[in-house]
């Protein structure tokens, strides 16, 4: 099956820097990336996704880059704020969509004012 | 818009027992998953239902079953609980007619001693 591996465990930033999380995957079947942030004590939420036929994806502070062929994918917040801090956590499927979701194990950030 | 909710918030349960965890779907949505989440953890996919039929399932053991109703409600009912079956258990809910956006609620808490 599936295995998502996701680095790094814990990234503190200062304010207005910019973070990155990778992640691979090994099934080169999976099609769908989706990238989630949980708070504490909430259930994850999509902020972003990617599917296999696009690169790249961007939406205001937040983007997606994807390589098939070394299959991995990472997530980039510029600009970072206090509220972006919460555990992140990349996602790979096989479906084209969040069916049968492989997470990987989170990224803990931490944004320091 | 409802969005999803989960009960109970927390529970405790003793080995041996069996439990009963209750999930209302978003207002809208026919297709709900559950995910067992161990501390620390990446949520990982326990099963999900479509149309009150199972529509997949992850690496869990029989004794791991779930219900989905004519409301797309749905609960997950897992016997003969063990103490690794400690985690947060997270339900989300989507739309088979739309690009599959999990929507997760905020998980029931269990702790088996």
């Amino acid at each position: 099956g599936e295995n998502v591996e996701q680095h790094p465990s814990t990234l503190s930033v200062q304010e207005g820097d910019s973070a990155v999380i990778k992640c691979t995957y090994s099934d080169s079947a999976s099609n769908y990336f989706p990238w989630y942030k949980q708070e504490l004590g909430k259930g994850p939420q999509l902020i972003i996704d990617i599917r296999s036929n696009v690169g790249e994806k961007k939406d205001q502070r937040i983007a997606v880059t994807l390589n098939k062929t070394a299959k991995h994918f990472s997530l980039h917040i510029t600009e970072t704020q206090p509220e972006d801090s919460a555990v992140y956590f990349c996602a790979a499927s096989a479906s084209g969509s969040a069916r049968q979701l492989t997470f990987g194990s989170g990224t803990q950030l931490t944004v320091l004012p | 818009e409802t969005g999803v909710t989960q009960s109970p918030t927390h529970l405790i349960k003793t080995r041996g027992q069996q439990v009963t965890l209750r999930c209302s779907s978003q207002s809208g949505h026919n297709t709900v998953s559950w995910y067992q989440q161990a501390l620390g953890q990446g949520p990982q996919f326990i099963f999900q239902y479509y149309r009150e039929e199972e529509n997949g399932r992850g690496n869990f053991p029989p004794r791991f079953s779930g219900l989905q109703f004519p409301n797309y409600s749905s609960e997950l009912n897992v016997n003969a609980l063990e103490l690794d079956d400690s985690a947060l258990y997270l339900c989300a809910s989507s739309s088979a007619e739309s690009t599959g956006e999990l929507f997760f609620g905020e998980g029931s808490r269990l702790t088996v001693l």
